[in-house]
């Protein structure tokens, strides 16, 4: 049971490139979020998804998309990466309201 | 727009103090609560759930409390370990309205040996 895998762990980009951030889980959860994390900022939410099919916009989804495609993966996308997207990366997921939030190692994101 | 503070930023204590960390919501209407523990350059791992509809829970020196009227939810640690040393964030989720899972910023603590 490998939990929340997110891929890659680190990467580097170029201003005006572009990249997908992969979650997986294993758990059959219905619940999936991408965060980022910044210094002094917490989590903040940028989009999540409610089932298959399914996304919705969080707190900060400008200059991000995402897609469910599959139950077990979410993908957070960038068009066009920009310095302010400089962060760490978290994906969670949840089975329901009843349950704990898992979350994975994260992903270090880098625009030069 | 639910939004989750946390207080202290930071704290530092002795080992074996007992200490409360505070965490405070603005929209009574959750489904739950989380405290999760994060490790420098690490992902979170959940420490406590509490359903809106209980008022506190235990696991081993640690114990959460809910009040969800006043919006409040503390943390208590007893007698803490060095090994305590890490960032403590809550979170709500509200269940069926947004279904949003919304952090606060988080407690950096400190067990000084």
């Amino acid at each position: 049971n490998a939990g929340v895998t997110q891929t890659p762990k680190f990467r580097v980009l170029k201003t005006g490139q572009s990249m997908t951030l992969l979650c997986a889980q294993d758990m059959n959860h219905e619940y999936m979020y991408w965060y980022r994390q910044d210094p002094g900022m917490g989590l903040r939410l940028i989009h999540y998804s409610v089932g298959e099919g399914t996304t919705a916009k969080g707190e900060v989804p400008d200059g991000y998309n995402v897609s469910r495609l599959k139950k077990q993966n979410f993908l957070l996308g960038l068009e066009s990466a920009a310095p302010s997207q400089t962060s760490v990366y978290f994906c969670a997921s949840i089975y329901d309201g009843n349950t704990e939030a898992f979350f994975g190692q994260g992903t270090r994101l880098t625009v030069v | 727009k639910q939004e989750v503070t946390q207080i202290p930023a930071a704290l530092s204590v002795p080992e074996g103090e007992n200490l409360v960390l505070n965490c405070s919501f603005t929209d009574s209407a959750i489904y739950n609560l989380q405290w999760f523990r994060q490790d420098p350059g690490k992902g979170l791992t959940s420490l406590l759930l509490i359903q809106s509809s209980q008022r506190e829970q235990t696991s081993g020196r640690l114990n959460a409390s809910l009040d969800k009227s006043s919006g409040r939810s503390t943390l208590y640690i007893a007698a803490s370990q060095p090994g305590d040393s890490a960032t403590y964030l809550c979170a709500v989720w509200d269940g069926g309205a947004t279904n949003k899972l919304i952090f606060g910023t988080g407690t950096l603590l400190a067990v000084q040996p």
